[in-house]
């Protein structure tokens, strides 16, 4: 079956430091793949997503390439701020919408 | 906010009770999916309507059930509630389409006592 494998957290940074969160996934076919972020108290919200090999997705200077070759879409950031600490899914999606999810990496920004 | 309403918030019951959560999509969304999050299973996907028929099914336990009704709100029941049953439940919407981006609420924590 489908599955999403991400690194686990917590993912420790000062501020201004680079984020990479490694996501790779297992899928028949050609699945979308989406980045959503997880603020504490909150659902979540897609932060980004790609859906064909070679594809990326950015924003709020977030980027992730869609690695069909590697089976990959790592999630990077240059500068992290304090209010990027949240937790961060990888997901897939490849039929009818319905999401899998990684575990989810939590991601501390100290100032 | 997404557009996305889930109700209630907070729900708190005892064991062996039944619960309902409700959803109300963006509207113009079709697709309605249910999610549980838990500390030792995470995000797991457990049913999904399309236009009041079932679409997809995940992991759901046959003590739950869903529907989603003409208006396009759905429902989840969860019934003869267990302690492990005591997590938070997404409600997602989305428009039809391939790689179109699925819209969370805020979620329905659940504790069951």
């Amino acid at each position: 079956g489908n599955s999403v494998t991400q690194m686990e957290g917590p993912v420790t940074l000062s501020e201004e430091a680079f984020l990479t969160i490694n996501c790779t996934y297992t899928a028949t076919g050609y699945p979308s793949l989406f980045w959503y972020v997880q603020y504490p108290g909150e659902g979540l919200q897609l932060l980004l997503k790609a859906t064909k090999a070679d594809d990326k997705g950015s924003n709020k200077g977030f980027e992730a390439t869609y690695r069909k070759e590697t089976t990959s879409f790592h999630l990077e950031k240059g500068s992290v701020q304090v209010s990027d600490s949240a937790v961060y899914f990888c997901a897939l999606s490849a039929s009818w919408g319905k999401l899998q999810f990684g575990a989810g990496t939590q991601v501390v920004v100290t100032p | 906010d997404s557009g996305v309403t889930q109700t209630p918030k907070h729900l708190i019951t005892a064991t062996g009770q039944r619960v309902t959560l409700r959803c109300s999509p963006r509207s113009g969304d079709l697709s309605v999916y249910w999610y549980q999050q838990s500390l030792d299973q995470g995000l797991q996907f457990l049913i999904q309507y399309y236009n009041g028929e079932e679409r997809a099914k995940g992991n759901i336990l046959e003590r739950f059930s869903a529907q989603q009704f003409p208006d396009l709100h759905s429902e989840l029941n969860l019934s003869s509630l267990e302690l492990g049953d005591s997590a938070l439940y997404f409600c997602a919407s989305s428009s039809p389409g391939g790689g179109a981006e699925a819209f969370f609420g805020q979620g329905t924590r659940l504790t069951v006592v």
